[in-house]
């Protein structure tokens, strides 16, 4: 069975600029969460969907923002972006309780 | 929200030793897991283990949900064991799916 794949892998933008991310779960997987990491903060959560619906937020402002397509596959959205935007991206999918990640995004703002 | 701490923060070893992580949370958990994240940044599952105890090979794991602690065991360690080992959980309580992680254990094996 294929695991969590990320698109794309690596990703530089300017500050002001808007970003998505791709992600496309396990094949089955239903729930699909989003992750964020920066040496500062650790790895704090963002929102998970599960059947294209939102079912919980993080901590995050609102130019953070996500979807999920009929197909599990899901995308997040940075607008306005901030040089401390610059993080890694993870994208967790799961079928029950147990979570996997994809290898993630490396976004840098400049 | 709950907490989640690891100890220790770091933790040098050489080739062949054997180590043991800790976990501590704050709450009631549905689900614990322990994560390697490897030098490009990737998750990579070990166990998940809201309680009870697993082994897989040189690694092994123990979750007393009784008591909100879990330890992850290394034996004869290996210099690929190096890395950041997380330890995540989600509370009981709710439906959603939320891992909240703790800081990590920085493991350097040394040859």
């Amino acid at each position: 069975k294929a695991g969590v794949t990320q698109t794309p892998r690596y990703l530089i933008k300017t500050r002001g600029q808007q970003v998505t991310l791709s992600c496309s779960p396990i094949s089955g997987h239903r729930s699909v969460s989003w992750y964020q990491q920066t040496p500062g903060q650790g790895l704090q959560f963002l929102f998970e969907y599960f059947s294209e619906t939102q079912r919980n937020k993080g901590n995050f402002p609102g130019r953070f923002s996500g979807r999920q397509f009929s197909n599990s596959r899901s995308e997040m959205n940075v607008s306005t972006l901030e040089l401390g935007d610059s993080a890694l991206y993870l994208c967790a999918s799961s079928g029950s309780y147990e979570q996997y990640f994809g290898p993630g995004t490396r976004l840098t703002v400049t | 929200g709950i907490q989640v701490e690891q100890s220790p923060p770091d933790l040098i070893l050489q080739e062949g030793a054997n180590s043991t992580l800790r976990c501590n949370f704050s709450d009631s958990v549905n689900n614990l897991q322990w994560f390697h994240q490897n030098p490009w940044g990737q998750l990579i599952n070990l166990f998940y283990i809201p309680s009870g105890t697993k082994q897989n090979g040189r690694l092994s794991a123990t979750t007393v949900a009784t008591e909100r602690y879990s330890l992850l065991y290394i034996s004869s360690s290996q210099t690929t064991d190096s890395g950041v080992y997380f330890c995540a959980v989600v509370l009981s309580s709710g439906s959603a799916r939320q891992l909240t992680f703790g800081s990590g254990t920085q493991l350097t094996v040394l040859p």
